[in-house]
């Protein structure tokens, strides 16, 4: 297994730009989710989707949209990128079931907009 | 607001000795506590975790303590080695809920 896959690594985008994250996991997860990692801040949810077709706001959704058409992939879409938007975009997977909430996390990609 | 806290940003420690990491909440709902452990340009990977059920969950070096009435939790590692400098990151989630909710981390440091 593969886990959790995140391309690209590593992006630079110019302010107004738009540009896909892409996420996919291996494991049959029915769970998946986005966050941003900010110096000091430590992991905040952008998004997250409890299975295909279903998808919710985390806690800090503004500037980004997801859509989960199949169990497999996550994408995380900024329409018109700003600066403070640079960050580190992790992507994370978990089964379902109250027993089970270890998620498991992609390697990230690190996003810079000038 | 925020409703899991790392008080310490770092903390360093001599190689056989015990790490202490602390995390503290305010959340009442929170039910299940989870360690990560970040290396640099990695994704955090799953440590340990605990029930609010239970007191202590142990998994070889590590052992997980949560307080409930002090809405506090720590993480134990004994002993500790240089491969376990990192960044401990401690995520709390709500009963009927997956999100997690993460703390600052804390960078740890083994000195051999």
């Amino acid at each position: 297994n593969a886990g959790v896959t995140q391309t690209p690594k590593f992006q630079v985008l110019k302010t107004g730009q738009s540009m896909t994250l892409q996420c996919a996991q291996d494991m049959n997860h029915e769970y998946m989710s986005w966050y941003r990692q900010d110096p000091g801040m430590g992991l905040r949810l952008i998004h997250y989707s409890v299975g295909a077709g279903i998808t919710d706001q985390g806690e800090v959704p503004n500037g980004y949209n997801v859509s989960r058409s199949t169990t497999e992939d996550f994408p995380l879409r900024l329409l018109s990128a700003a600066p403070s938007q640079t960050s580190v975009y992790f992507c994370a997977s978990s089964r379902q079931g109250r027993e089970h909430r270890e998620q498991y996390f992609g390697p990230g990609t690190r996003l810079t907009v000038t | 607001d925020q409703q899991v806290k790392q008080n310490s940003p770092s903390l360093s420690v001599q190689e056989g000795r015990i790490s202490i990491l602390n995390c503290d909440y305010t959340n009442s709902m929170f039910d299940y506590f989870l360690w990560y452990k970040k290396y640099p340009a990695e994704g955090p990977t799953f440590l340990i975790s605990i029930s609010s059920i239970k007191d202590k969950n142990e998994d070889g070096r590590f052992t997980v303590f949560l307080n409930k009435s002090a809405k506090h939790l720590s993480l134990h590692i004994v002993p500790s080695q240089p491969g376990d400098s990192a960044v401990y990151f401690c995520a709390a989630s709500a009963r009927s809920s997956y999100k997690l909710i993460f703390g600052s981390g804390t960078r740890l440091l083994v000195r051999p």
